[in-house]
């Protein structure tokens, strides 16, 4: 079965500071991988996807994510973060086949301080 | 994007009510519908997925008798929270994907229920 791993449940970075987001999936082919961000008591955003192709993929809002299948990771980047960046990040796989379930990992929620 | 809508937003109802929550498709025909529950602080889980037209397949420890899912039409999915108790209190988010389109799903803004 499919697995997505976020191994940092709290990130606190400052404004004007990088970010790197860890994800690690598990997917026994290749994976469909998404990054979305949720604000308090919101629905999800998508920051970008990867299915094919180029494996630095550009997104929304300055992000970006490196998809290295040696390491079966999908990074979350960002260069300088702004203070409206703070909230619940989440990676998720997409089962390719079937209804093509999506599993999401646990999140990490990011702090933006001054 | 593709525009999936939730209503409503926020429910409050006494135990023992059932509720309903609609999630619909606004400019795409969804063969396929998701539906998720979050836990404060946690990730979202995936309670079914519903097939227009056919039954919803739930995931192993989710009650099918308890929350029932109707997917009647291709931009209509419902979720009725029965005889809803405290515990049932979650944030519930819909997706919807359409057919033979290799696209991420499309994801509603979430209901927030709170049963009193």
């Amino acid at each position: 079965a499919q697995s997505v791993t976020q191994p940092d449940i709290h990130i606190t970075v400052s404004e004007g500071a990088s970010l790197e987001l860890r994800c690690n999936y598990s997917y026994g082919a290749t994976p469909y991988l998404f990054w979305y961000v949720q604000s308090p008591g919101q629905g999800l955003q998508l920051l970008l996807k990867y299915f094919s192709g180029d494996t630095l993929v550009q997104g929304i809002k300055g992000f970006e994510a490196e998809f290295k299948r040696s390491q079966s990771s999908f990074n979350l980047r960002k260069p300088s973060v702004h203070w409206s960046d703070a909230a619940e990040y989440f990676c998720a796989v997409r089962d390719s086949g079937g209804y093509q379930k999506v599993t999401f990992g646990t999140g990490t929620k990011l702090q933006v301080i001054p | 994007g593709a525009v999936v809508s939730q209503h409503p937003s926020r429910v409050i109802c006494k135990s023992g009510t059932s509720v309903k929550i609609e999630c619909r498709s606004l400019d795409f025909q969804a063969t396929t519908m998701f539906w998720y529950r979050q836990f404060p602080k946690q990730s979202l889980m995936l309670m079914a997925t519903s097939n227009e037209g056919s039954k919803a397949t739930y995931e192993q420890g989710v009650e099918k008798d308890k929350f029932l899912i109707n997917h009647a039409s291709l931009t209509l999915s419902t979720l009725t929270v029965t005889s809803a108790h405290p515990e049932d209190s979650s944030f519930y988010i819909c997706s919807a994907r359409a057919p033979m389109m290799n696209t991420e799903a499309f994801f509603g803004q979430g209901t927030r229920l709170t049963v009193v």
